[in-house]
């Protein structure tokens, strides 16, 4: 299994609303990221988890805010977005780098604040 | 800080054919990784083809291979007998050993002409 799987694949929400962005692996990997990647534009890293260790961009906005309740799963709770927050919110994960160094990505949720 | 640059924001081949994709980047570390990752309009990042800082030898997957030279810091991707498949966003991407970000340059989107 080297999947990374996001859900929701879409999500539409308004800025007072209160949701949650999941992402799961099973591959064993020890860091999981967020990135958020708007149209024609690199992702840019917003979190990494290492062991469950989290590490943070430091220009992320606080209404982001990451979990990861084990080593297999992270979410990101998102609360009173703005539109300007509407992208592709992709998850990755990553294995120790002397056994492996690239990151494997999910599909993506498309988040669109109204 | 370390940068990724792709100077090409776009480039068209005609299937068949053979194209090259370039990449800078800076950094004053001795060992880390490089890679080249795919993005097509399905939206999933999918690795292409990666290379170890410390290995001479340029790496080759199939098609793909790559063009590493260290004191240059440059990392071009060839892509040999272009399918229409090879249509995508390509990202240049970045990750020092010693920690878990990986950093990514702006992307070429790459056009194949039939």
């Amino acid at each position: 299994d080297t999947e990374v799987t996001q859900t929701p694949k879409h999500l539409v929400m308004g800025m007072t609303n209160k949701k949650s962005l999941k992402c799961e692996q099973h591959m064993g990997h020890r860091a999981m990221y967020w990135y958020k990647q708007k149209a024609k534009k690199p992702p840019e890293l917003m979190f990494v988890y290492s062991y469950e260790k989290l590490s943070i961009n430091e220009s992320v906005p606080s209404r982001f805010s990451p979990e990861c309740p084990n080593s297999s799963l992270l979410n990101l709770h998102l609360h009173a977005l703005q539109p300007e927050d509407s992208a592709l919110y992709l998850c990755a994960s990553s294995q120790e780098t002397i056994l492996g160094s690239e990151a494997f990505f999910g599909q993506g949720t498309r988040l669109t604040v109204v | 800080a370390q940068t990724v640059t792709q100077s090409q924001p776009e480039m068209s081949v005609q299937e068949a054919e053979t194209v090259t994709l370039s990449c800078t980047y800076d950094t004053s570390e001795s060992d880390y990784y490089l890679f080249w990752y795919k993005q097509p309009p399905s939206r999933q990042m999918i690795l292409v083809i990666r290379q170890e800082a410390y290995k001479q030898q340029n790496a080759t997957e199939n098609r793909f291979s790559v063009n590493f030279q260290k004191a240059a810091k440059s990392f071009s991707l060839k892509i040999s007998d272009s399918q229409l498949g090879d249509a995508a966003m390509y990202f240049c991407a970045y990750r020092r050993r010693r920690d878990d970000k990986i950093i990514f340059g702006k992307g070429t989107r790459l056009h194949i002409l039939p």
